[in-house]
């Protein structure tokens, strides 16, 4: 069974810090998309990245896809309240079939 | 472009009914996935359609079904509703051909089933 552990499952942090989430698996993917869920709403697809070392920067978030593309990471740079939410990460398997993490649950304080 | 829209919010329903959840995909997606949503077990893949027909499926019971119309719209079907389907049920539309785009998801609000 393929597994995408995603770290760390619950953050809290103040307005203006910097944090990373992480997801992590011992299979490659061919594509990895990171999702950003809001209270009462669907997650809404934030990046996909492709490429083994790609970086991909959205504003102060930044993706990296892992070199061998079995890792991924998101780096938020000075953290803003309305970054608060639920983020999850998904991995495309050799079946397209896509293999999600269990999501980080941000909350950021101002 | 409208967005993936789902029918009803929310619903109430007691053990044992049966409930039926709607989803209309982004004109032109082809493809509609649901997908079950709790606190403990997080996103939790049902089944996907593509063009009325079943291309993947999840771990869940035969209590859970789907089906797809030629319009793309889906609907999802639970009977003999136990407590432990209670849940955020979403759907997520995407084109579903190949390439990087492939299966980027686009979802709906999602459908709060609370059975009583």
């Amino acid at each position: 069974t393929q597994l995408l552990e995603q770290s760390p499952q619950f953050l809290s942090i103040q307005e203006g810090e910097n944090l990373t989430v992480y997801c992590n698996s011992s299979s490659v993917f061919s594509s990895l998309q990171w999702y950003r869920q809001e209270p009462g709403e669907g997650p809404v697809l934030l990046v996909t990245v492709v490429t083994g070392g790609e970086v991909k920067k959205l504003k102060r978030l930044t993706f990296q896809f892992g070199d061998a593309r079995k890792d991924s990471s998101l780096h938020i740079t000075a953290a803003q309240p309305g970054d608060t939410g639920l983020y999850l990460c998904a991995g495309m398997d050799s079946n397209y079939q896509l293999i999600w993490g269990a999501g980080t649950k941000l909350i950021i304080k101002p | 472009k409208a967005g993936v829209t789902q029918t009803p919010r929310y619903l109430i329903k007691t053990r044992g009914q049966q409930v039926t959840l709607s989803c209309s995909p982004i004109s032109g997606h082809r493809s509609v996935s649901w997908y079950q949503q709790t606190p403990g077990q997080g996103l939790q893949f049902l089944f996907e359609y593509f063009s009325e027909t079943q291309r993947n499926k999840g771990n869940f019971p035969g209590r859970f079904s789907g089906r797809q119309f030629s319009n793309s719209r889906s609907e999802m079907n639970v009977s003999t509703l136990e407590l432990g389907d209670s849940a955020l049920y979403l759907c997520a539309s995407s084109a579903g051909t190949s390439g990087s785009s492939y299966n980027e998801q686009f979802f709906g609000p999602g459908t709060r089933l609370t059975v009583l």
